[in-house]
């Protein structure tokens, strides 16, 4: 079965840029998707297909994908940005598959 | 606007059963399929499965048969995450998500305890 990695905890100052990353066999070839949760609210999609922003995302958020790793890229973090965040992929064999979460702290 | 709604907060003795609702407003229901997911305390979102709003073929994934049905009421755009046997280990909450590649809307989430 395909699995993905993610690091539990990510830090990030206030203002500066987090990243989080996902990590897979051969991920560059697989469309990566990113999901915010916040505790006690709904998921949240923040970037699909690798780099592409739903509409009232703010461009903070950005994303690469290439050869065994995936980034989520956020800039001029602010405290709203504290929350878990998931990496998705469709495989296959697997179908959906998710990463661990990694909880972003600002 | 897309908008996936769910039933409320439910209380289950271990052994007991549960029957949660996921409606879905905005978009046409059959064009996309529905999702569930779960999380529990001290863990990740887990995908339980999916369900194909057309033929209402369920897929499940690992460590989600047996216990766990998917269906269906097109006739008012309703999903439903039907649990048997329930154990306090599936005390958690449960999410709706449409779409597989990305899951691109998800529900509020219904919170599921299980204790006696």
């Amino acid at each position: 079965s395909y699995e993905l990695s993610q690091p539990v905890s990510v830090s990030v100052a206030l203002g500066e840029t987090a990243k989080i990353s996902c990590g897979g066999n051969r991920i560059g070839s697989k469309n990566v998707h990113w999901i915010q949760h916040k505790p006690g609210q709904a998921p949240v999609l923040v970037l699909y297909k690798d780099l592409n922003r739903p509409s009232g995302i703010p461009d903070r958020f950005s994303g690469s994908n290439s050869g065994n790793t995936a980034i989520l890229t956020i800039s001029r973090a602010q405290a709203g940005d504290e929350a878990d965040y998931y990496c998705q992929v469709w495989d296959s064999t697997s179908y959906v598959v998710l990463g661990g979460g990694t909880k972003l702290t600002v | 606007q897309v908008q996936l709604v769910q039933s409320g907060p439910e209380l289950r003795k271990p052994g007991a059963s549960v029957k949660i609702s996921c409606t879905a407003s905005g978009y046409t229901f059959s064009s996309q399929t529905i999702n569930w997911m779960r999380r529990v305390p001290g863990q990740g979102l887990e995908w339980m499965g999916w369900i194909n709003i057309n033929d209402a073929k369920a897929t499940y994934a690992q460590g989600f048969t047996g216990r766990f049905v998917f269906s269906l009421d097109t006739s008012v755009n309703t999903a439903y995450l039907h649990i048997t046997g329930l154990k306090t280990d599936d005390s958690g909450v449960y999410y709706c998500a449409r779409g597989l590649n990305p899951a691109d809307f998800w529900g509020q989430g219904t919170l599921i305890t299980v204790s006696s």
